[in-house]
């Protein structure tokens, strides 16, 4: 079955602009949560979706926002961007939250020059 | 704060040789815990999970890991290792009123040598 789809893989943005980062879940699986990647802080929580509703957030600033759509699909935009957001932006699905364990997807790779 | 600390920062092995990578976390209630591992250029993979019961988990590729509530430690084994266990392997907590949200150790990167 298909994986975790992260669109687009690589992305490069310049200082205070903003960018949207879209995920497709795995058939089936409604819970979809936002991680970012860095080799100085390791992988930390942005927010998780669960029927299009945003149950949880990380301690990341206002600048960073998401949506989960009714077919699950989520997006993630960060606004104002700052050297400091290029990372590695992962996404991951559950079918039922926490109880099946998350799949998560290759990541999209964002460069803020 | 929930916190996961994962000891080791790199361990360089040689195959067959057997592996602990040790994890700790601090929470104060029920928790949910996770080893997840990264192969070099893929994405992470789910290695094992532990809910309740019985608190040594089996997982793939031939991984364990033993649950002790009184150290709050969730540390992975393998009696022998392969040179395609090379990866980085991170171990993760869900508090069980956490919804989806799991805390990361840093990781450990492994280097098994042929």
């Amino acid at each position: 079955k298909a994986g975790v789809t992260q669109t687009p893989r690589y992305l490069i943005k310049t200082r205070g602009q903003q960018v949207t980062l879209s995920c497709s879940p795995i058939s089936g699986h409604r819970s979809v949560s936002w991680y970012q990647q860095t080799p100085g802080q390791g992988l930390q929580f942005l927010f998780e979706y669960f029927s299009e509703t945003q149950r949880n957030k990380g301690n990341f600033p206002g600048r960073f926002s998401g949506r989960q759509f009714s077919n699950s699909r989520s997006e993630m935009n960060v606004s104002t961007l700052e050297l400091g957001d290029s990372a590695l932006y992962l996404c991951a699905s559950s079918r039922d939250r926490v109880a099946y364990g998350y799949t998560f997807g290759s990541g999209t790779r964002l460069t803020v020059v | 704060a929930q916190s996961v600390s994962q000891h080791n920062h790199h361990v360089i092995l040689s195959e067959a040789a057997s592996l602990e990578l040790g994890c700790n976390y601090s929470y104060g209630g029920t928790v949910n815990l996770f080893w997840y591992v990264q192969y070099p250029g893929q994405h992470l993979q789910l290695l094992l999970k532990y809910f309740s019961g019985d608190p040594l988990v089996k997982g793939i590729k031939g991984f364990e890991a033993e649950f002790i509530k009184s150290k709050f430690s969730f540390n992975l084994r393998k009696p022998s290792v392969q040179w395609s266990d090379t990866a980085e392997y991170f171990c993760a907590v869900n508090g069980g009123n956490q919804g989806g949200k799991l805390i990361f150790g840093q990781g450990t990167e492994l280097s098994v040598k042929p």
